[in-house]
Order: C-alpha cells, then sequence, then structure tokens
C-alpha cells in the first residue's frame, strides 16, 4: 500500500525557515517525481514544486522560487521542502504527491494527508 | 502560464441528478488534464486522468472528456457521498495549475 506521511508543519513567525518533511512507503520511491502542493485556509490547490526522480531536475511555482528548495533522499525514501523567508502568505496545508508519470500522461495519484504551516 | 477556468465555481444538485464540471485551459494541452475529488479535511482524490481515463476504482459514473483547451467532467447519477469539490488540474506545461475548483453541494 502507498504511503506518504509529511511531518514538519507548524507555526512560525515571517521570515523564518521551516523544513518538511515527507516519509514514503509501499513503492519504489527511487523511480517517481514527487511534488509539493499547498492549500491555503479555505482556498484553492496550488502547486508548489517537482522533483525528478534522480533529483536533477527540479521546477517550481514563481511564489516561492528562491526561496524553497525541493530535495529528496533516495536511500531514506524521503521528500522534503526547505522553507525560507517565509511570508504570512504561505500558511497553508502542504501535501506530499507522488508525481506519476507514464509515457502518454502525468498526474498526482497518491497524497498524503497533508501538514499545516502557519506563518504569523 | 496556462491559466485553467473551471465553471461553475459551485453547484447545488441533486442525489439521481445528472451534473457536468468545465474546465477551459488558456492554450491547448492535448490531453495533458486531471480531475480531483476533495472532502473537507480530506487530500484531494485522483478521478480521472489523461483527459478521460478512469481511475481504478472510482466508480464508472464518472467520466472526463475533451481535448485541446476544452474539458468535461460528468457525473450521471449523483450519489450522496459525490458531494465535495472538484479541481481540473493540467500538466502539460510548468507551472503545473489547478482549476479554482467546483463546489458540489446537495439541493
Amino acid at each position: 500500500e502507498v504511503q506518504l506521511v509529511e511531518s514538519g508543519g507548524g507555526l512560525v513567525q515571517p521570515g523564518e525557515s521551516l523544513r518538511l518533511s515527507c516519509a514514503a512507503s509501499g513503492f519504489t520511491f527511487r523511480n517517481y517525481w514527487m511534488s509539493w502542493v499547498r492549500q491555503a485556509p479555505g482556498k484553492g490547490l496550488e502547486w508548489v514544486a517537482n522533483i525528478k526522480p534522480d533529483g536533477t531536475e527540479k521546477y517550481y511555482v514563481d511564489s516561492v522560487e528562491g526561496r524553497f528548495t525541493i530535495s529528496r533522499d533516495n536511500a531514506k525514501n524521503s521528500l522534503y521542502l526547505q522553507m525560507n523567508s517565509l511570508r504570512v502568505e504561505d500558511t497553508a496545508v502542504y501535501y506530499c504527491a507522488r508525481y506519476d508519470c507514464t509515457s502518454t500522461s502525468c498526474s498526482f495519484d497518491y497524497w498524503g494527508q497533508g501538514t499545516l504551516v502557519t506563518v504569523s | 502560464d496556462i491559466q485553467m477556468t473551471q465553471s461553475p465555481s459551485s453547484l447545488s444538485a441533486s442525489v439521481g441528478d445528472r451534473v457536468t464540471i468545465t474546465c477551459r485551459a488558456s492554450r491547448g494541452i492535448r490531453n495533458d488534464l486531471g480531475w480531483y475529488q476533495q472532502k473537507p479535511g480530506k487530500a484531494p482524490k485522483r478521478l480521472i486522468y489523461a483527459a478521460s481515463t478512469l481511475q481504478s476504482g472510482v466508480p464508472s459514473r464518472f467520466s472526463g472528456s475533451g481535448s485541446g483547451t476544452q474539458f468535461t467532467l460528468t457525473i450521471s447519477s449523483l450519489q450522496p457521498e459525490d458531494f465535495a469539490t472538484y479541481y481540473c488540474l493540467q500538466h502539460n506545461s510548468y507551472p503545473i495549475t489547478f482549476g479554482q475548483g467546483t463546489r458540489l453541494e446537495i439541493k
């Protein structure tokens, strides 16, 4: 059974840093793109970042470029999001998601339960 | 960036109704589109990928269609468990973008 379990959320002040983690199990982690997606309270979903299976390619939404860094440790089956210079508008539930890419399509097929980051 | 315009933003319907939700892309995205269902306090769940492929385990009353810039999600006969918020998502190019969501409520 695929499982994604996020941790590391909490309350921080503007300008501070936080590191989120996602522990993956039930699949061969090193073979998959992975993602972070967030949802501000009462708002819609926003993709944040993607990372290639070997970690050599990373993509970010403009609003976090230069402040957030996505990374992974395939030996530990873990995904990370280092968040620096946090802003009030970064307040959201952050989901770890598997980005499943086949020869014809990609999409987020499994999601974690989310971890809440509050910047205030 | 590709903008995804989803409509309607909210919808009231009854059990047994047929419901259609539309997503329009600001430029062509082939069939690089998925549909997700989210219930309050829960993570999103994939329903449809590649515009029309039903996720394994999802009831056949859900269907997706479209290509290019216009896409639809249809629920053929609403069930009580279908009342939720639905999102479309394009992954044709970065940044990956979601529609703003459609909240489906019980009439």
